[in-house]
């Protein structure tokens, strides 16, 4: 019963190049939601998307940052042009289809994250 | 602005004590999510509550929902080692633009030492 996988786990770019970061949903998941954690900050929802739907992509920044996931295929988390200050852990999450379309209880599955570093 | 403010930020305790950990808000969550994070990997869901004065064991671990919803507790008995890292609480809305949204706090840093 794989969980949530994120690859790759630490990724180095230099300013101006990009970043592609990968994420595979736990088996039977259609949700998938990333995550940035900045030294001594909280994690900071930046977007939820469905099976080739973005569903809510107001924790992005309005540059350079775009997210997909496609109908077959890891969702992409893409950083343009990467600064040095998107250097931070990105995280990936996913949870079930929920019966009925409750989805009161927000129960999220965590992979290991990336660890992106901008040189 | 931290919508969820946990403390204490730092706990350093012996094996064997109690602690309590806590979570804060001035706003209502649908539910509420406690999840432990070790160094370099990602949180680990450990409970999650819905219900106003809901309380839910796991083990050592005694996690309670406040009635208004608005706050939450981990209170760990006899704690041991094993119990070291971070624990997160976040809560969901549940309903509208955010439904899918997760807030975070920023975290209780434990350490417990034999």
């Amino acid at each position: 019963n794989a969980g949530v996988m994120q690859n790759p786990r630490h990724l180095v770019r230099r300013r101006g190049q990009e970043a592609r970061l990968r994420c595979s949903p736990m088996k039977g998941h259609s949700h998938v939601y990333w995550y940035r954690q900045l030294p001594e900050e909280g994690l900071k929802f930046m977007v939820y998307l469905q099976k080739e739907n973005i569903i809510d992509e107001s924790g992005m920044p309005k540059e350079r940052f775009s997210a997909e996931f496609p109908k077959e295929g890891p969702s992409i988390l893409r950083i343009q042009q990467v600064v040095r200050g998107d250097s931070a852990a990105y995280f990936c999450a996913s949870s079930p289809r929920t019966p009925g379309g409750d989805n009161t209880k927000n129960i999220q599955y965590f992979g290991a994250g990336t660890r992106l570093s901008v040189l | 602005t931290q919508l969820l403010e946990q403390s204490p930020q730092f706990l350093s305790i012996q094996e064997g004590e109690n602690l309590t950990v806590y979570c804060n808000s001035s706003s209502v969550f649908s539910s509420l999510q406690w999840y432990r994070q070790e160094p370099g990997e990602g949180p680990v869901l450990l409970v999650t509550v819905v219900t106003g004065g809901e309380v839910k064991k796991l083990k050592r671990l005694t996690f309670q929902f406040g009635d208004a919803r608005k706050d939450s507790s981990l209170h760990i008995t006899a704690a041991q080692p094993g119990d070291t890292g971070l624990y997160l609480c976040a809560g969901g809305v549940g309903r509208g633009s955010t439904l899918g949204r997760l807030y975070f706090g920023r975290g209780t840093q434990l350490t417990v030492w034999p």
